[in-house]
């Protein structure tokens, strides 16, 4: 079936690093693609999308590349804040429908 | 405006209780859902409505009972729940569904059942 997977465990990082998790995916067909973010206490919020192969979504200084050879859905950022302290998830919906599929989600600390 | 609103944002229950959690938007949006989140787990699609007409049900309890009473509202109706309900419970919203259809959420209903 349609999946995601995330890199393993929590980023932890200083304020101003660069920022990168890990997101490839399973799917027939050709999905669109997304990356969630969620605060602390609070539901998710879209950050980005990509709809095809090539398409880079962006958004608050966070970008992400649509790699169909790779099926990879990476998200970076090139200067991270304390306020980007979240979960973030990766997430398709296959085609046909839009059923999110989500990766397990990656905790990221950003330290002062 | 891409706001989703769901009240309440906390409720404790006992496991004999009825309770209701209320989803609205004004997007226009044609397709509504619920899901559940458990601590440190990515949301689980429960239910979808699709031009108010239930069109996805994950195989969720029977205490669980959603219903679609117009475009803009969405509630679950709970009854008989099981301490292991205890969750976040989210809602969305897409302008219809298919692939390219983004999902909006709210801010979700914290649910604590006694």
């Amino acid at each position: 079936g349609d999946s995601v997977t995330q890199m393993e465990g929590p980023v932890t990082l200083s304020e101003e690093a660069f920022l990168t998790i890990n997101c490839t995916y399973t799917a027939t067909g050709y999905p669109s693609l997304f990356w969630y973010v969620q605060y602390p206490g609070e539901g998710l919020q879209l950050l980005l999308k990509a709809t095809k192969a090539d398409d880079k979504g962006s958004n608050k200084g966070f970008e992400a590349t649509y790699r169909k050879e790779t099926t990879s859905f990476h998200l970076e950022k090139g200067s991270v804040q304390v306020s980007d302290s979240a979960v973030y998830f990766c997430a398709l919906t296959p085609y046909g429908n839009n059923r999110l599929a989500f990766g397990k989600g990656n905790q990221v600390v950003v330290i002062p | 405006d891409t706001e989703v609103t769901q009240t309440p944002k906390h409720l404790v229950m006992g496991m004999t209780n009825k309770k209701s959690l209320k989803c609205e938007q004004h997007m226009g949006h044609r397709a509504m859902y619920w899901y559940k989140q458990k601590a440190k787990k990515p949301p689980e699609l429960m239910f979808v409505y699709s031009y108010e007409k239930l069109s996805i049900n994950e195989s969720v309890p029977s205490r669980f009972s959603p219903e679609c009473p117009n475009s803009s509202l969405l509630n679950l109706h709970l009854h008989a729940l099981q301490p292991e309900d205890s969750a976040l419970y989210l809602c969305a919203s897409s302008q219809d569904l298919g692939r390219d259809y983004e999902q909006y959420f709210g801010p979700g209903t914290r649910l604590t059942v006694t």
